[in-house]
């Protein structure tokens, strides 16, 4: 079945760093690719999106493209705030009628100043 | 005013136990889901309902059975709980069932079962 996988955390960074989050994913289909943010205490959050190969999904600073030929939907900023720090999760819409996404593990990023 | 809330936000009990978890969203969706976080991070979803309607109900024990009273609530209830129910239960809600659409979560119900 489809899946996402992204990379381990923790990931620590110093402020003023640059962010990479790796996400790969698996579908027979065309899915829609997302990121969603938890910070501390909170509910997750969509932070962008991209629904078609070669889209790119940014919002707050953070980028992600949609590479079809590399499967992968990087998550990037140039960069990190303290205030980044959060848990990410890329996720995939499998492409149904019922708006079901399909979820990585989370990467928490720890940013210190 | 917290768009999509879950009440309680931790909870502790024994194997054996029945227990509910309540979710209301104050944000006019027609839509509400129930994910479940394991212990290795995975978030699955389990239930989604449409105006009342279920509509998607991935392989979960029939010992989980959601009951939405009206479209604005999603109550997630679990009988006879075992060890391996404990995970942190998100609720989320969105416009509609279409594919692309935006999903806004509660904060999370960690359940622990000793």
């Amino acid at each position: 079945g489809d899946s996402v996988t992204q990379m381990e955390g923790p990931v620590t960074l110093s402020e003023e760093a640059f962010l990479t989050i790796n996400c790969t994913y698996t579908a027979t289909g065309y899915p829609s690719l997302f990121w969603y943010v938890q910070y501390p205490g909170e509910g997750l959050q969509l932070l962008l999106k991209a629904t078609k190969a070669d889209d790119k999904g940014s919002n707050k600073g953070f980028e992600a493209t949609y590479r079809k030929e590399t499967t992968s939907f990087h998550l990037e900023k140039g960069s990190v705030q303290v205030s980044d720090s959060a848990v990410y999760f890329c996720a995939l819409s499998d492409g149904g009628a019922t708006n079901k996404l399909i979820f990585g593990t989370g990467t928490l990023l720890a940013v210190q100043p | 005013d917290t768009a999509v809330s879950q009440t309680p936000k931790y909870l502790v009990t024994q194997m054996g136990n029945d227990k509910s978890i309540k979710c209301e969203q104050n944000l006019g969706h027609d839509t509400m889901y129930w994910y479940k976080q394991d212990s290795k991070k995975f978030l699955k979803i389990m239930f989604s309902y449409n105006n009342k309607e279920l509509i998607i109900n991935e392989t979960v024990p029939n010992r989980f059975s959601p009951k939405s009273p009206d479209k604005a609530h999603l109550n997630l209830h679990i009988n006879s709980l075992e060890l391996g129910d404990s995970a942190v239960y998100f609720c989320a809600s969105s416009q509609e069932t279409v594919r692309n659409e935006k999903l806004f979560f509660g904060s999370g119900t960690q359940l622990s079962v000793l």
